[in-house]
């Protein structure tokens, strides 16, 4: 069975306290893996998209780096507006169904000043 | 562009009342889908579609119904409420439905929905 599983659930940080947050996929052929952020009582924000093994992104303090097994997101110096629940998301395939995403159940991240 | 907006942003339901949650995109995007979001069980799908006219069932689909008659609409209707249809709900679209990427999905506010 497909399937995405994030961790820790939660995640306190010291400003300033670098970390990475864990996604493990179990998929019958990797097309794409998504990370979100979603802060309290909004919408998931896209954050990055990678493709195949090997395949690293950055923006800001944040950096998602992707294995055959497992994605991580670096957080480097995390500052207090970092905080929000991350979310990580695996697509299988192209057209129909096999587009459609499965997500983790995410990771909350606080960090404190 | 404004995206992708969902109306309204809270609702409460009675149980067995129905009601439509209103979703649209400006972004011309051929995909379109129906999240629920509960505490501990993350994003699920309940509907998508692939383009006008086109629609098929996710992961939960049972209680709700969808139509997509234009590419920018994308209702989400509740025929007959019950609790456990309790949660929010979010509206996402994407460009592409063929091809290695444009897969990014870009979701709306949310709706939180109750139902006592």
């Amino acid at each position: 069975e497909d399937q995405v599983t994030q961790s820790p659930e939660a995640l306190r940080l010291q400003e300033g306290e670098s970390s990475s947050l864990n996604c493990s996929y179990t998929v019958s052929g990797l097309r794409g893996l998504f990370w979100y952020r979603q802060d309290p009582g909004k919408g998931p924000e896209f954050l990055f998209t990678l493709y195949s093994a090997g395949e690293e992104k950055e923006k800001e303090r944040l950096k998602a780096t992707l294995t055959k097994k497992e994605s991580f997101l670096h957080i480097t110096a995390p500052k207090p507006e970092d905080s929000a629940t991350y979310l990580c998301a695996v697509q299988r395939g192209y057209g129909g169904s096999q587009g459609n995403l499965i997500f983790g159940k995410g990771t909350k991240l606080s960090v404190k000043p | 562009n404004a995206g992708v907006t969902q109306t309204p942003k809270f609702q409460v339901l009675k149980t067995g009342q129905s009601m439509t949650l209103q979703c649209a995109q400006d972004m011309n995007h051929e995909y379109m889908s129906w999240y629920r979001q509960d505490p501990g069980m993350g994003l699920r799908l309940i509907h998508y579609s692939v383009g006008a006219g086109i629609t098929d069932q996710g992961e939960v689909p049972n209680g709700y119904n969808v139509s997509r008659s234009t590419t920018e609409d994308f209702p989400l209707r509740l025929l007959s409420a019950a609790p456990s249809q309790t949660s929010v709900y979010f509206c996402a679209s994407s460009y592409s439905k063929t091809g290695p990427s444009g897969y990014e999905q870009y979701f709306g506010p949310g709706t939180r929905l109750t139902v006592t």
